[in-house]
C-alpha cells in the first residue's frame, strides 16, 4: 500500500531554515509526480510545490517562491521541501501529496500525515 | 489565481440525511478539449490527513462509499452525502487543478444535528 513519510519538522526562528524530506513507499516513485501541501493551525489547506516524475519542473505558489526548493531522490523515493527565510506566517503542518496521475498536476490521491513547522523566536 | 469558494461555512444535519456542500470557482475549470471538470473534494477529519473522495467533479476514488457523489460543471459544483452516517462527521474540501497555483475551498464542517 502507498505509504508517505514526512519528517524533519521542528522549531525555527525567523529567517532561518528547515529541510523537510517525504519517504515514499508502496507505488513507483519516480513515475508521479510530487506535491507539497500546508495547512496553517487551525486553518485550510494551501498548495505550496510541484515537482514533476523526472525532476524536469517545478511549480511554487506566489508565497513560497524563491524561499523554498521542491527537490526529490528518485533513487531513494524521497521527496524533500528545503525552506529558507521563514516567517511566521510559514508555521504550518505541511503534508507531502502524490500526484494522482504523474505527468502533470492533478488531484492529490494520497497525503502523508503531515511534519509540524513552528516558525517563532 | 482562481478562488475557491465553498458554501456553507458549516452545516447540521441529522443522521441518515442529505448533506449537501456547494463549492464555486471564480472562474470556468471545464476544459474545453477533453470536457473535463478539473475539480476534487477531500475530506478532513480531525488529526488526520485530507483523504480523496472524488476526482473530475464526479468520479468517486476506489474504496468511497457510494452515499458520497460530486456533480456540476464549469464554475458551478456540488459534494452530495446522501444518507449521512456518524463516521461522515468531518470538514471537506473543495480544490481545482485545472491551472496553478492549484487552489482550495475554505472547507465546509459537517456534523450530527
Amino acid at each position: 500500500q502507498v505509504q508517505l513519510v514526512e519528517s524533519g519538522g521542528g522549531v525555527v526562528q525567523p529567517g532561518g531554515s528547515l529541510r523537510l524530506s517525504c519517504a515514499a513507499s508502496g507505488f513507483t516513485f519516480n513515475t508521479y509526480g510530487m506535491h507539497w501541501v500546508r495547512q496553517a493551525p487551525g486553518k485550510g489547506l494551501e498548495w505550496v510545490a510541484f515537482l514533476r516524475y523526472d525532476n524536469t519542473k517545478e511549480y511554487y505558489a506566489d508565497s513560497v517562491r524563491g524561499r523554498f526548493t521542491i527537490s526529490r531522490e528518485n533513487s531513494k523515493s524521497t521527496l524533500y521541501l528545503q525552506m529558507n527565510s521563514l516567517r511566521p506566517e510559514d508555521t504550518a503542518v505541511y503534508f507531502c501529496a502524490k500526484d494522482g496521475l504523474g505527468s502533470a498536476l492533478y488531484y492529490f490521491d494520497y497525503w502523508g500525515q503531515g511534519t509540524l513547522v513552528t516558525v517563532s523566536s | 489565481d482562481i478562488v475557491m469558494t465553498q458554501s456553507p461555512d458549516s452545516l447540521a444535519v441529522s443522521l441518515g440525511e442529505r448533506a449537501t456542500v456547494n463549492c464555486k470557482s471564480s472562474q470556468s475549470i471545464l476544459y474545453s478539449s477533453n470536457n473535463r471538470n478539473y475539480l476534487a473534494w477531500y475530506q478532513q477529519k480531525p488529526g488526520q490527513p485530507p483523504k480523496l473522495l472524488i476526482y473530475w467533479a464526479s468520479t468517486r476514488e476506489s474504496g468511497v462509499p457510494d452515499r458520497f457523489s460530486g456533480s456540476g460543471s464549469g464554475t458551478d459544483f456540488t459534494l452530495t452525502i446522501s444518507s449521512l452516517q456518524a463516521e461522515d462527521v468531518a470538514v471537506y474540501y473543495c480544490h481545482q487543478y485545472y491551472i496553478t497555483p492549484l487552489t482550495f475551498g475554505g472547507g465546509t464542517r459537517v456534523e450530527i444535528k
